[in-house]
């Protein structure tokens, strides 16, 4: 079955940087687009940007951009988030998840890690 | 950037009764990229509804969507104990080429 598998909760202080990792297995890893979704305590969900299944091109959310790497590792099924200059409105869950073909959806989603940002 | 809001904020209702979430979007969606998620605490979101009245896979049928242009709906028909949870609705933008999410509807036992 389909399993996205996230690394583990992660506390940084205010202007580090933090690396997330997805581990896809279950399916063909680059058939499929994969995204990034956060989400604040209590609060709702925010796209953050893609990683074409293709040829591993990247687009970001305006408001991430210039902060946010998506990265991947085709040799171990494994998608990475890098988001820099962290203050503590980055505290929040990312989530990866997955898109199927031309779908604009999210069909699967990996178990979130916990980013907490504090000094 | 087109912007979905969802109401009511919260709803609450008994097991057994018939729940209707609105998602209205700011300007026309393709209703091929509405799309419903079920969210439990301390789970991540569930796919319900794609392409706007479409159920996912091992969905079961009271749950059902519909709508066109600006307005869209899921409706659940009886509820069950494990249907208390947040929705959210959420749409691909090809103006932008961005994913937005609605805030979400908070379903509660009354």
């Amino acid at each position: 079955q389909v399993q996205l598998v996230q690394s583990g909760a992660e506390v940084k202080k205010p202007g580090a940087s933090v690396k997330v990792s997805c581990k896809a297995s279950g399916y063909t890893f680059t058939s499929y687009n994969l995204h990034w979704v956060r989400q604040a305590p209590g609060q709702g969900l925010e796209w953050m940007g893609i990683i074409f299944h293709t040829a591993g091109n990247t687009d970001y959310a305006e408001r991430f951009r210039g902060r946010v790497t998506i990265t991947r590792d085709p040799s171990t099924s494994t998608v990475y988030m890098e988001l820099s200059s962290l203050r503590s409105e980055d505290t929040a869950i990312y989530y990866c998840a997955r898109e199927p073909p031309v779908a604009y959806y999210f069909d699967n989603w990996g178990q979130g890690t916990l980013v907490t940002v504090s000094s | 950037e087109i912007v979905l809001t969802q109401s009511p904020g919260t709803l609450s209702l008994s097991p057994g009764e018939r729940a209707t979430l609105s998602c209205r979007a700011s300007q026309s969606v393709t209703s091929s990229w509405l799309v419903w998620y079920q969210q439990k605490p301390g789970q991540a979101p569930r796919l319900l509804i794609y392409g706007a009245s479409s159920r996912a896979t091992g969905i079961p049928d009271r749950f059902s969507g519909s709508g066109s242009g600006t307005d869209f709906t899921l409706t659940i028909s009886r509820l069950e104990p494990e249907d208390f949870a947040m929705y959210y609705c959420q749409q691909y933008d090809t103006s932008s080429y961005t994913y937005t999410f609605g805030q979400g509807t908070k379903l509660e036992l009354k």
